[in-house]
């Protein structure tokens, strides 16, 4: 089955800096890789997502890189603000199959 | 966008006992509905995919007679936990997909289970 590793565990940046969180797979047939942003207590909800058809995609602050070859993809956040903070996790699926989640990523903004 | 509720949002129960957990598509028709639990600070897991009107396929190490999952209709998922203890305490939280949606799943709110 698949595997997604993701890393750092914790990342603690200033306001106004980036933040890139990276993510890897192991199944050369996954071809979706959404990303998650999860507040305590809440539902993960959808902040970008990128198919294998595609090397990059960007939504104002946010973007996402693919690279197929590597097998991996990493979540990038310009111009962080402290409610940025909160628990991001990327998955990976293919059409037929359910989402294999990493084990999440701490995102701290300090003001 | 495609809206997923669950009840209840929190329960409290007694070990020994049985809690059902709802999962509803409010605005499409869910063919497919996952459920997920997380331990603190831990990621998702998945414990079972459910088709309308087909059992569900649990994954490796859930048990399906403790966890019973129904998917009678397009809209509706029911997780029951049975024969509650401590350790089954944790955020169950659904997700639905329907057919229009090639790849996104829509999460529910997730239920805080807690067993004393």
């Amino acid at each position: 089955g698949e595997n997604v590793e993701q890393h750092p565990s914790t990342l603690s940046v200033q306001e106004g800096d980036s933040a890139v969180i990276k993510c890897t797979y192991s199944d050369s047939a996954s071809n979706y890789f959404p990303w998650y942003k999860q507040e305590l207590g809440k539902r993960p909800q959808l902040i970008i997502d990128i198919r294998s058809n595609v090397g990059e995609k960007k939504d104002q602050r946010i973007a996402v890189t693919l690279n197929k070859t590597a097998k991996h993809f990493s979540l990038h956040i310009t111009e962080t603000q402290p409610e940025d903070s909160a628990v991001y996790f990327c998955a990976a699926s293919d059409r037929y199959s359910t989402l294999t989640f990493g084990k999440g990523t701490m995102l701290l903004v300090s003001p | 966008g495609a809206v997923v509720s669950q009840h209840p949002s929190w329960v409290i129960c007694k070990s020994g006992t049985s809690v059902k957990i709802e999962c509803r598509s409010l605005d499409f028709q869910a063919t497919t509905m996952f459920w997920y639990r997380q331990f603190p600070k831990q990621s998702l897991m998945l414990m079972a995919t459910s088709n309308e009107g087909s059992k569900a396929t649990y994954e490796q190490g859930v048990e399906k007679d403790k966890f019973l999952i129904n998917h009678a209709s397009l809209t509706l998922s029911t997780l029951t936990v049975t024969s509650a203890h401590p350790e089954d305490s944790s955020f169950y939280i659904c997700s639905a997909k329907g057919q229009e949606f090639s790849y996104e799943q829509y999460f529910g709110p997730g239920t805080r289970l807690t067993v004393t």
